[in-house]
């Protein structure tokens, strides 16, 4: 069965530093997601893509965070200056046009930020 | 994997008993639901979806039913399995907002053997 891919599966880093969170959605998608999960809270959407540019956006997505699709596979996350409270787990989700709402996660990336 | 300190509810249930798993949803206007499955160490996996104009959706043993009079939403499994045990979200969607979910808090299932 297809499934998202993510790399890597933990990634600790300084406070300041630039990360960046790779994905490969299912290869027929076109749309795709980035979700996070702070340690004790709900899965909290970040933004949606497609068509090569961000669909939505929620209030945490602020001037920090970048999304991009460099290529016909990847869709990666990145975060300029990494901050204590973006530690969590990022999740990647991609759906299939048509079948709107059933999105298909990755297994996600833990972010360590000390 | 494990999220040292999450305080989930927790539903312990017995191989081979039902399990019912509640969620309650805040906005009236959501009109499709999702119930989410999430094993430890992996992403949130898809169980069972429902829109508004529904009651009630099978599945391969599971059952979603949903009351919106009173924003209610559950998850039942027949003949709960070990592999079962996993924590349990549901999501509600409001199509003409887009399609980002909104996850309820989840739920812990354990199965004893």
């Amino acid at each position: 069965e297809p499934e998202v891919t993510q790399t890597p599966s933990h990634q600790v880093t300084q406070m300041g530093q630039e990360v960046i969170l790779r994905c490969v959605p299912i290869s027929n998608h076109l749309y795709f997601y980035w979700y996070r999960q702070i340690l004790g809270q709900k899965v909290e959407f970040l933004v949606s893509f497609y068509n090569n540019e961000i669909s939505e956006k929620s209030e945490i997505f602020d001037d920090q965070f970048s999304v991009e699709r460099p290529d016909g596979s990847n869709f990666t996350l990145k975060i300029r200056s990494t901050k204590l409270e973006d530690s969590a787990m990022y999740f990647c989700a991609s759906r299939i046009q048509g079948l709107q709402e059933k999105l298909f996660f990755g297994s996600g990336t833990q972010l360590s930020v000390l | 994997g494990e999220s040292v300190g999450l305080h989930l509810p927790t539903l312990s249930v017995q191989e081979g008993d039902n399990s019912i798993i509640n969620c309650a949803y805040s906005n009236s206007a959501s009109d499709y639901f999702i119930w989410y499955k999430q094993e430890s160490g992996k992403g949130p996996q898809f169980i069972i979806d429902i829109r508004s104009n529904m009651d009630k959706r099978q599945g391969q043993r599971v059952t979603v039913l949903l009351n919106k009079t009173v924003k209610h939403l559950s998850l039942q499994i027949a003949a709960t399995q070990p592999g079962d045990s996993a924590v349990y979200f549901c999501a509600e969607n409001i199509r003409a907002a887009g399609n980002k979910l909104t996850f309820g808090g989840g739920t812990r299932v354990l199965v004893k053997p």
